[in-house]
């Protein structure tokens, strides 16, 4: 079946540095990646979609200078949190999707200190 | 724009009884929907999705649920539940938006098994 291997599974940063966080889909060409955060005890919340060769459209709220997302291949997208701050630690999850199948990520528990 | 309630935040069950976890939406045309199931710290695994055709749908680890246009409702069943199955289950909905299915999510019902 469809997989999408996220990386990292976790990771801790310091405030004001930038961690970046990268989906594979293996067996699929994921034509969309959406991205989801979801901070503790809550749902999951839809930051943005990007389709491969074109820019996010990212969800009200959410800062695109912030988040920053590259969808430059139908096997790789990337989400970079610039400038990290405590209230952006969160788990963010990957979905991609293409004709052949859609799955998400693993998921990467983000922790800035 | 689609939504989805699940009105349990909390359900207890014991070990072998019946479950039966309560989803409703909100949208326009014919809905995609799904259920997902979460481990904690761990990513989404799918249980199940309707898209069209038969309104009871089998899925993964026992579980069922049943398209209900009527009352736009899509709620998860099992029969009898196994204390592996404590976890957060999501239901959600997708609408086709720019090449790809948008899911909206549910708030999550956490599920805990009494031995």
């Amino acid at each position: 079946g469809a997989v999408v291997s996220q990386h990292p599974s976790w990771v801790i940063c310091k405030s004001g540095t930038s961690v970046k966080i990268e989906c594979r889909s293996l067996d699929f060409q994921a034509t969309t990646m959406f991205w989801y955060r979801q901070f503790p005890k809550q749902s999951l919340m839809l930051m943005a979609t990007s389709n491969e060769g074109s820019k996010a459209t990212y969800e009200q709220g959410v800062e695109k200078d912030k988040f920053l997302i590259n969808h430059a291949s139908l096997t790789l997208s990337t989400l970079t949190v610039t400038s990290a701050h405590p209230e952006d630690s969160s788990f963010y999850i990957c979905r991609g999707e293409g004709r052949n199948g859609y799955t998400f990520g693993s998921g990467t528990r983000l922790t800035v200190v | 724009a689609q939504s989805v309630t699940q009105p349990d935040i909390h359900i207890t069950v014991s070990e072998g009884a019946s479950l039966e976890l309560r989803c409703n939406y909100s949208y326009g045309a014919t809905p995609y929907l799904f259920w997902y199931v979460q481990s904690p710290g761990q990513g989404l695994q799918l249980l199940l999705k309707y898209f069209s055709g038969d309104t009871l749908v089998q899925g993964i680890k026992g579980f069922e649920a049943e398209f209900k246009r009527s009352q736009s409702s899509f709620n998860l069943r099992k029969p009898s539940v196994h204390w592996s199955d404590a976890a957060e289950y999501f239901c959600a909905v997708g609408a086709q938006e720019g090449g790809g299915n948008k899911l909206t999510f549910g708030t999550g019902t956490q599920l805990k098994v009494e031995l």
